[in-house]
């Protein structure tokens, strides 16, 4: 069955640097989210993405925050400036319909020293 | 301000018997409510999808019901196993607006013991 890869499965990275963080959707799926979990908390949404551009973002997404579908395959989330904050595990999803199940990937872990 | 709540943190059930776990949300109006399974270290696995207008879906030994007047989800795992043992998460998409983001409970851990 098609899956959704994250890569990598865990980042390090000192505060104020900037991380990637790569994704691969299911194949013919038109619609892409991030997620993300902070350590024992709830999974929050971050952004949606359709036809090559933010549907819908929340507030936890700033300016700090980017996303980019360079090509046919890769859904990446970008980070400037990472703060300490942003240590948790960051899901990326993608449906086929809107309002269609989620297909998530296994997740990468953040950690900011 | 807007809450889905998952009925207890965790919950320990016998194997063989049947797992209720409960889903309330306010100031909301879902168009579809979601149920996931989460275990640790991984993503969200998605179990059943419920509409707005439907009462009940069931698949294999899952059942959800969704009652938009209690503002409330049931999710039932019947003849519980060990292997049933994971985080449930319910998961709500928003009727008023075009995306379909989703937006989630705190989850119920629960622990089949066999």
């Amino acid at each position: 069955e098609p899956e959704v890869t994250q890569t990598p499965s865990h980042q390090v990275t000192q505060m104020g640097q900037e991380v990637i963080l790569r994704c691969v959707p299911i194949s013919n799926h038109l619609y892409f989210y991030w997620y993300r979990q902070i350590l024992g908390q709830k999974v929050e949404f971050l952004v949606s993405f359709y036809n090559n551009e933010i549907s819908e973002k929340s507030e936890i997404f700033d300016d700090q925050f980017s996303v980019e579908r360079p090509d046919g395959s890769n859904f990446t989330l970008k980070i400037r400036s990472t703060k300490l904050e942003d240590s948790a595990m960051y899901f990326c999803a993608s449906s086929d319909l809107r309002n269609q199940p989620q297909h998530f990937g296994d997740g990468t872990r953040l950690s900011i020293l | 301000s807007q809450k889905i709540e998952q009925n207890s943190e965790a919950l320990n059930i016998q194997e063989g018997k049947t797992a209720t776990l409960t889903c309330n949300y306010t100031n909301y109006s879902p168009a579809y409510l979601q149920w996931y399974r989460q275990d640790p270290g991984r993503g969200p696995v998605f179990l059943l999808l419920i509409r707005e207008n439907e009462k009940e879906k069931r698949k294999e030994r899952l059942k959800v019901t969704f009652d938009t007047t209690l503002k409330q989800s049931l999710f039932h795992i019947t003849a519980s196993q060990p292997a049933d043992s994971a985080t449930y998460l319910c998961a709500l998409t928003r009727a008023q607006t075009g995306a379909n983001n989703l937006f989630f409970g705190t989850g119920t851990r629960l622990t089949v013991i066999p």
